[in-house]
C-alpha cells in the first residue's frame, strides 16, 4: 500500500509555456502533500505544503504566482509551472502523508522537467 | 533556520557496516527520519526517531541524541544495492513539515 504516482514522469517544454504535474495518492486518503525540488546531485528543497481544500503554504523563496498548487481532493495535487524558463528545469518531487502518521512520507517517483 | 549537515560521500566494501552522520540545527524538532534515494529515483522511508537512542529495522539502525542535535544511520552487512544517497530529515512545523539534510552519496565496492 501507500503508493503515489505523478504523472508526467518527465516534460520537455518551450521557454515561456505552462507545464502542469499531477501528484495522486493511489491507495489512501492523503490529508497532506508535500512538492519538492531536487537539483542534479543536491538535497530536496521543500517548495510548498499542500492541504486538502486549503491554499498551499510556501516556503520562502518559492514565487506562488509562478508555482501554482492545487489539493482539490484528498488524492490529487497538481503543481503548475507557469511561464517556464531554463531555470527551472529540475526533478520535481511529491510526497503525501497519511493523517496521524506525519513523519513517514510516501514519494511520488518525481517528474524530469526540462525547459528550453 | 532549519540545516541538516551529513557527510557528501562514504565509501565502505561490500558485507561491511557503515554509519553516516548527521548534525542538526533546527528550531521545532519533533524527530529525525531518514530516507534512501537512488539515483533518479523517489527517496523511500527507512526509519524515524521521535526519542534518544537506537532504532533498529533489520540491516539498517538509526540513532537519536537530541542533547547532541546529532543522528547517524548505521547500515550493517552492506549489499550492492544499498549504493544510494541517503538523508537525513527532521520533522517539525506541526509535526509533519520535512527538512531534508544535504544527503551522503554511498558508495558499496566489492
Amino acid at each position: 500500500g501507500a503508493v503515489v504516482s505523478q504523472h508526467p514522469s518527465w516534460v520537455i517544454c518551450k521557454s515561456g509555456t505552462s507545464v502542469k504535474i499531477e501528484c495522486r495518492s493511489l491507495d489512501f486518503q492523503a490529508t497532506t502533500m508535500f512538492w519538492y525540488r531536487q537539483f542534479p546531485k543536491q538535497s530536496l528543497m521543500l517548495m510548498a505544503t499542500s492541504n486538502e481544500g486549503s491554499k498551499a503554504t510556501y516556503e520562502q523563496g518559492v514565487e506562488k504566482d509562478k508555482f501554482l498548487i492545487n489539493h482539490a481532493s484528498l488524492t490529487l495535487s497538481t503543481l503548475t509551472v507557469t511561464s517556464a524558463h531554463p531555470e527551472d528545469s529540475s526533478f520535481y518531487i511529491c510526497s503525501a502523508v497519511f493523517q496521524g502518521t506525519s513523519y513517514e512520507q510516501y514519494f511520488g517517483p518525481g517528474t524530469r522537467l526540462t525547459v528550453t | 533556520g532549519q540545516s541538516l549537515e551529513q557527510p557528501s560521500e562514504v565509501t565502505a566494501v561490500e558485507g561491511a557496516i557503515v554509519q553516516i552522520n548527521c548534525t542538526y540545527q533546527t528550531s521545532g524538532f519533533y524527530g529525525l527520519s531518514w530516507y534512501q534515494q537512488h539515483d533518479g529515483g523517489a527517496p523511500t522511508f527507512l526509519s524515524y526517531n521521535a526519542l534518544d537512542g537506537l532504532e533498529e529495522t533489520g540491516r539498517f539502525s538509526s540513532f537519536l541524541s537530541r542533547s547532541d542535535s546529532y543522528g547517524y544511520l548505521l547500515l550493517q552487512e552492506l549489499q550492492m544495492k544499498d549504493s544510494a544517497s541517503y538523508f537525513c530529515a527532521s520533522n517539525s512545523g506541526g509535526y509533519q513539515k520535512v527538512t531534508f539534510g544535504t544527503g551522503t552519496k554511498l558508495q558499496v565496492i566489492p
